[in-house]
């Protein structure tokens, strides 16, 4: 069974500056998906990036951004110029190519909080 | 609607009580999932229904533990006998079968958070 860990229980940033949240996993599959969700106060899970594992270049949307280490199992998640509105519950989260249930491994989570 | 919707948003029920979580998905959606979310945790997966078919439901935690979706669209989660670690928030989640399961992304509701006494 797969497993996802995150180090990392909370982390705080400055507004404006940059802040990594760490995830890695554990497999035995070579084709698979991973995923960065965000949660805030209001509980609606929401889709911050996917990257799929077949592919080497990092996924990217807008200020957010991972950093795939397909060999280490690692997949950081990178959010450049934190405003107000990213601080909140972040779950990393993996997805077999192969699972018919079609179910998430989800990580523990990490608490971001953004300073004004 | 626009998004999935889930209600109750709130559920208190002594112990002992049945209560059911209803799960409204997107329209269209082929594919509904239930996960049970602990204080602090991460989800965890519950069950899976395409259209009205439950394909998996290895994570319901007990027998108490039932769900359904009769007509391929709204689901409802249902806890028999409920008991105090059954405390949680259950979150619904839809998603459009493309055909590549694992490509689909899942769209989550706000979740309903269940206290049992």
């Amino acid at each position: 069974a797969q497993t996802v860990t995150q180090s990392q229980p909370e982390m705080s940033v400055q507004e404006a500056e940059t802040v990594t949240l760490s995830c890695t996993y554990d497999t035995s599959e070579s084709d698979y998906y991973l995923f960065w969700y965000k949660q805030p106060p209001s509980r609606q899970m929401i889709l911050v990036i996917r990257q799929e594992a077949y592919k080497q270049q990092n996924a990217t949307e807008n200020r957010f951004s991972v950093n795939f280490q397909k060999a280490a199992k690692s997949f950081s998640l990178k959010i450049s110029d934190s405003q107000l509105g990213d601080a909140a519950m972040y779950f990393c989260a993996y997805r077999s190519l192969y699972n018919y249930g079609q179910n998430f491994v989800f990580g523990p989570g990490t608490r971001l909080s953004v300073l004004p | 609607g626009a998004g999935v919707s889930q209600s109750p948003r709130y559920k208190v029920a002594k112990r002992g009580q049945d209560v059911a979580l209803r799960c409204d998905p997107i329209s269209g959606h082929v594919s509904l999932f239930w996960y049970q979310q602990a204080l602090g945790q991460g989800p965890e997966f519950l069950t899976y229904f395409q259209n009205e078919a439950q394909l998996d439901k290895s994570g319901l935690p007990s027998d108490r533990f039932f769900a359904e979706r009769p007509e391929g669209s709204v689901s409802t989660l249902k806890i028999q006998r409920t008991q105090q670690e059954d405390s949680a928030v259950y979150l619904c989640a839809s998603s459009s079968y493309t055909g590549t399961p694992s490509a689909d992304t899942q769209y989550f509701g706000p979740g309903t958070r269940l206290t049992v006494l």
